[in-house]
């Protein structure tokens, strides 16, 4: 089955600087990466994503890079803001009507005034 | 948009009891459903994929017997935990695929779950 590996689990960064997450998989058959955003006890919020057919993906402060050759892809925060603290994760899976999703193991972002 | 809703948010069980978890989309229909598990702060693990009209299919490692799913029309996937024990209490999140949003995948707001 898929694994997915996600460093580093913790990242301090000041207002305003960028950070970088990192995340590689296995199973070059999956196709759908998405990026959330997890509150405690919050459902996970979907903040980008990108699929096998792009290499990358921007949203104003966000963007993911994918490189499948790889196998690994990568969101940039820039501009960071307090309100950017929280637990991000990356997952992989299939898109489709019925897309399961392997997690990362998650990224505890702390960002300092 | 798409809506997916899990009920109760949290419920505290005595040990050796079961409690039911329900997860419903509420403007869509889901075929598949899929339930995760997710402990203080670790990763959410997927734990079985719920099919509409029939069985459910369990990851490795997860009792089928001790999580039961049944998932009997295509708007209602419930999850009950059977002989709960101090270690089942966790976080449990449900999702489910929207083909009607281009497939986007919608979470259900979570249930914790406290074994006592």
């Amino acid at each position: 089955g898929e694994n997915v590996e996600q460093h580093p689990s913790t990242l301090s960064v000041q207002e305003g600087d960028s950070a970088v997450i990192k995340c590689t998989y296995s199973d070059s058959a999956s196709n759908y990466f998405p990026w959330y955003k997890q509150e405690l006890g919050k459902r996970p919020q979907l903040i980008i994503d990108i699929r096998s057919n792009v290499g990358e993906k921007k949203d104003q402060r966000i963007a993911v890079t994918l490189n499948k050759t790889a196998k690994h892809f990568s969101l940039h925060i820039t501009e960071t803001q307090p309100e950017d603290s929280a637990v991000y994760f990356c997952a992989a899976g299939f898109s489709g009507t019925a897309s399961k999703l392997t997690f990362g193991t998650g990224t505890r972002l702390q960002v300092t005034l | 948009g798409a809506v997916v809703s899990q009920h109760p948010s949290w419920v505290i069980c005595k040990s050796g009891t079961s409690v039911k978890i329900e997860c419903r989309s509420l403007d869509f229909q889901a075929t598949t459903m899929f339930w995760y598990r997710q402990f203080p702060k670790q990763s959410l693990m997927l734990m079985a994929t719920s099919n509409e009209g029939s069985k459910a299919t369990y990851e490795q490692g997860v009792e089928k017997d001790k999580f039961l799913i049944n998932h009997a029309s295509l708007t209602l996937s419930t999850l009950t935990v059977t002989s709960a024990h101090p270690e089942d209490s966790s976080f449990y999140i449900c999702s489910a695929t929207a083909s009607s949003s281009g497939n986007t995948i919608y979470f259900g707001e979570g249930s914790w779950l406290t074994v006592v």
